[in-house]
This record gives C-alpha cells, sequence and structure tokens, in this order.
C-alpha cells in the first residue's frame, strides 16, 4: 500500500528553526511536494522535490532522498504567521499526489 | 475568476437531500480533483478527472458523483447526504505536463449534514 507519515503536531519558538520530516511508501515517485495550510484556509504551494539534494526558497527549504524514501522541510526564522499545517505529498506513478495527514506547526513567541 | 472558485462556501443540509457542490477554473488546466478533508485524516480523494468527458474514482467513491462535460467546471454531487459526509470539500486542478507545480486548490466548501 501507500503510505506517508510525519509527526500529528510539532511546537517551536519564534525566530527558531524547525525541521518537518515525512517519510513514504508509495508506487512509484515522480516528485515530493510540501504545502502550507493555514486554518480554515486552502493548501498553498511551498516547494517540489524530484532530484535528490536540497532545495532553498528564502526561509523555507525541503530536502530528498529517494533512496531513503525521506524528506524534511526547514523554516528558518519562524515568524507567527508560519503556525499553520504542513502537509507533505508524492505524486505516485499515475500523477497523482498521495497526501499525509499534516504535521501542525503551533509556534510560540 | 482567478484560479479555482468553489461554491457555496458553507452550507447546512438535511439528511437525505441533495446537493451538487461547484467547482470552476480559468487556468485551463486538464485534470481535476475532489477531496474532503477531515481532522487527523488528511485529504482524501473522492473523484477525479484527467480530462473533459472522463472521470474516475478515488480512495473514497461512496455517496458520490461527479461530471466533467467541458475542460473548466466539475461539479460534485451527493446523491443523499448522510451525516458522515459532514467535511470541508476541497477542488483542485493541475496541469498535465507542469507536474512540478503541483495542484492548485480551491478556498473549500464547508459542509454539514443534520
Amino acid at each position: 500500500g501507500q503510505n506517508i507519515d510525519q509527526p500529528t503536531e510539532m511546537t517551536a519558538t519564534e525566530g527558531a528553526i524547525v525541521q518537518i520530516n515525512c517519510t513514504y511508501q508509495t508506487s512509484g515517485f515522480n516528485g515530493l511536494f510540501w504545502y502550507q495550510q493555514h486554518a480554515g484556509e486552502a493548501p498553498t504551494f511551498l516547494s517540489y522535490n524530484v532530484l535528490d539534494g536540497l532545495e532553498e526558497k528564502g526561509r523555507f527549504s525541503s530536502f530528498l532522498s529517494r533512496s531513503k524514501g525521506y524528506s524534511y522541510l526547514l523554516l528558518k526564522e519562524l515568524q507567527m504567521k508560519d503556525s499553520a499545517s504542513y502537509l507533505c505529498a508524492v505524486m505516485d506513478s499515475n500523477y497523482q499526489l498521495i497526501w499525509g495527514a499534516g504535521t501542525k506547526l503551533i509556534i510560540k513567541p | 475568476i482567478a484560479g479555482i472558485t468553489q461554491a457555496p462556501t458553507s452550507q447546512i443540509l438535511a439528511a437525505g437531500r441533495r446537493m451538487t457542490l461547484r467547482c470552476t477554473q480559468d487556468m485551463r488546466h486538464n485534470a481535476m480533483y475532489w477531496y474532503r478533508q477531515d481532522l487527523g485524516l488528511g485529504l482524501r480523494l473522492i473523484h477525479y478527472s484527467n480530462t473533459a468527458g472522463t472521470t474516475g474514482k478515488g480512495e473514497v467513491p461512496d455517496g458520490y458523483s461527479v461530471s466533467r462535460a467541458n475542460t473548466d467546471d466539475f461539479p460534485l454531487t451527493l446523491a443523499s447526504a448522510v451525516p458522515s459526509q459532514t467535511s470541508v470539500y476541497f477542488c483542485a486542478s493541475s496541469d498535465s505536463g507542469a507536474e512540478s507545480y503541483g495542484y492548485t486548490f480551491g478556498s473549500g466548501t464547508r459542509l454539514t449534514v443534520v
């Protein structure tokens, strides 16, 4: 079966760094996505990784290791507005996204 | 319209009633999707359409039907609503050949079946 695992909830302090991990087992792989979802809103695209390594985009970076079935999202210089759920999703061999349940990130002042 | 529009934003529906959730996109994306999102379960695919005129079943299709008469519209119908269909429903679209852009989501419909 297909499975995506990520922690249910994490807490971090404003200004700090947090790493949200995601492990996956899917039938085929055509890329891994991270989405941000604020409470009561739609998910919005953050990052895409298809090759191994780190992709950096401002305060956010995403890492992928295909051999380990592993990714992480790194958020630096945390701001209160980063309080949200972060969804990991893998595009399978049929080009459909398989979603993790999401990690709720709580930022404390 | 810019992106995906869903209607209504929210709805309270009596059990047994028929309801259609509307979804329209103006990006000319070929693929469209309907998800439901429940606390602790994440996004679950109900139905999808890879191109106009075709549809497919997702992970949780029972009790729902869709149609894709044209590229822009992808309505989701609940034939006879039940309380377990209380959820937030998201419509999404994607452009095949541009997988790296992922999916674009509508703002969601919050449905309560009583």
